[in-house]
């Protein structure tokens, strides 16, 4: 998992709340990235950013929000409005945001609503 | 639309064997490729990765991978599987324009008994 960390591990929800997921990471990567796995979908792109105070929406954007106020920091929120937000939640960072650069993941947080 | 697939949803194996795991994709222009593993409610770990030259790319843990232009694949592959080699595993494309978006399989579980 290397220099990524993630908390909660597990995180649990009410219907209608807002929650925050926390992504840090001490690599010195310049671009961040936020993913959601579901069984048998692989991983989809919620938003990403290549660079402090700027990002960009992923494919799966709606119902979630996020900041770049720090290099080291990406965290993402997950709003009332994700009808669906039940899923596994990975951040990943890379040194580069093209390219060849590989990306390094977190370890995730499991965010169910209850 | 650009698409990455792997057709083997499992693929059993026994211990002492070799394995292939499958990934084709669809892509334009020439992409970066890419491998990772990811053990149970665990990030992903990078494996290896084809940039450009030879075609057959080496990676940890004895893996490689062999990249096929005019059949657009990139499969994954070990002399000898291991058990400790149970896990799920996930091909990745990032096209050459991209500005570092990562398309996804929806990944293979790979099961190897003693």
């Amino acid at each position: 998992d290397g220099g990524i960390t993630q908390s909660p591990k597990y995180l649990f929800r009410k219907e209608g709340q807002n929650v925050t997921l926390s992504c840090e990471q001490n690599l010195n990567h310049d671009a961040m990235y936020w993913y959601r796995q579901d069984p048998g979908q692989g991983l989809r792109l919620i938003y990403y950013s290549q660079i402090v105070n700027d990002f960009q929406k992923g494919d799966i954007a709606e119902g979630y929000s996020v900041s770049r106020e720090k290099k080291e920091s990406f965290p993402l929120t997950v709003t009332s409005a994700q009808k669906n937000p039940t899923a596994f939640y990975l951040c990943a960072s890379s040194m580069g945001s093209g390219g060849a650069s590989e990306q390094f993941f977190g370890p995730g947080t499991r965010l169910t609503v209850l | 639309a650009q698409s990455v697939a792997q057709p083997e949803d499992q693929v059993n194996v026994a211990e002492g064997n070799p394995l292939t795991v499958k990934c084709t994709y669809s892509v334009s222009g020439n992409p970066y490729l890419f491998w990772y593993v990811q053990y149970p409610n665990r990030g992903l770990q990078f494996l290896l990765k084809y940039i450009t030259g030879d075609n057959l790319v080496k990676g940890s843990y004895g893996f490689e991978a062999e990249f096929n232009k005019s059949q657009t694949s990139f499969h994954l592959k070990k002399p000898s599987a291991l058990v400790s080699d149970s896990a799920l595993y996930f091909c990745a494309v990032r096209p050459s324009s991209n500005t570092g978006k990562l398309i996804f399989g929806q990944g293979t579980t790979l099961q190897v008994k003693p």
